[in-house]
């Protein structure tokens, strides 16, 4: 049982550049999420999806865009990195929203210079 | 500003007695309150919560209670052991909120010394 698993786990961008993060998961979940670390920050809500096809913002979602085309499926797009989206990022389900328990993904480190 | 506040960045304890970690919050429409570990190069994993119409919630070293009138929660971990050492993420939902609405703390690193 994989659980969330989020690809690529590491990655180095140049400013301006654009990449996908591809999270998966395989417990039926609705709810998928994607949130990002930053040292003495905690973790902050970019989007979030309620199911298939939906797609809503977080705390910080600018310079970031989603898609949930399958349920299983949430991927977090960024069209032209910055360096301040230097990040660990984290993906996220839960089967139903209002509390429900999150199943996080290892995370994906991605370093904008 | 931050409505989950965790304002101890790190704890260190020995093993064998007890670490708390406190979590303050500033909204009085939050209902539900979660505490997340992490261990290094992984994603946060699920410990215990709490709702507000409770003051204690127990699963089994793990103690969490909360004091509305204070707007304070906190984790107790009885007794401490060396696996323990991660960092413990406070987080909170809204009244009527999805879960879009689960806000976090900071994160407090603990550490129990064999």
């Amino acid at each position: 049982n994989a659980g969330v698993t989020q690809t690529p786990k590491f990655r180095v961008l140049k400013t301006g550049q654009s990449m996908t993060l591809l999270c998966a998961q395989d417990m039926n979940h609705e709810y998928m999420y994607w949130y990002r670390q930053d040292p003495g920050m905690g973790l902050r809500l970019i989007h979030y999806s309620v199911g298939e096809g939906t797609t809503a913002k977080g705390e910080v979602p600018d310079g970031y865009n989603v898609s949930r085309l399958k349920k299983q499926n949430f991927l977090l797009g960024l069209e032209s990195a910055a360096p301040s989206q230097t990040s660990v990022y984290f993906c996220a389900s839960s089967y139903s929203g209002g509390g429900s328990v999150l199943t996080f993904g290892a995370g994906s480190r991605l370093t904008v210079l | 500003d931050q409505q989950v506040k965790q304002n101890s960045p790190s704890l260190s304890v020995q093993e064998g007695r007890i670490s708390i970690l406190n979590c303050d919050y500033t909204n009085s429409m939050f209902d539900y309150f979660l505490w997340y570990k992490k261990y290094p190069a992984e994603g946060p994993t699920f410990l215990i919560s709490i709702s507000s119409i409770k003051d204690k919630n127990e699963d089994g070293r793990f103690t969490v209670f909360l004091n509305k009138s204070a707007k304070h929660l906190s984790l107790h971990i009885v007794p401490s052991q060396p696996g323990d050492s991660a960092v413990y993420f406070c987080a909170a939902r809204s009244y009527g909120g999805s879960q879009g609405n689960l806000i976090f703390g900071k994160g407090t690193k603990l550490s129990v010394k064999p």
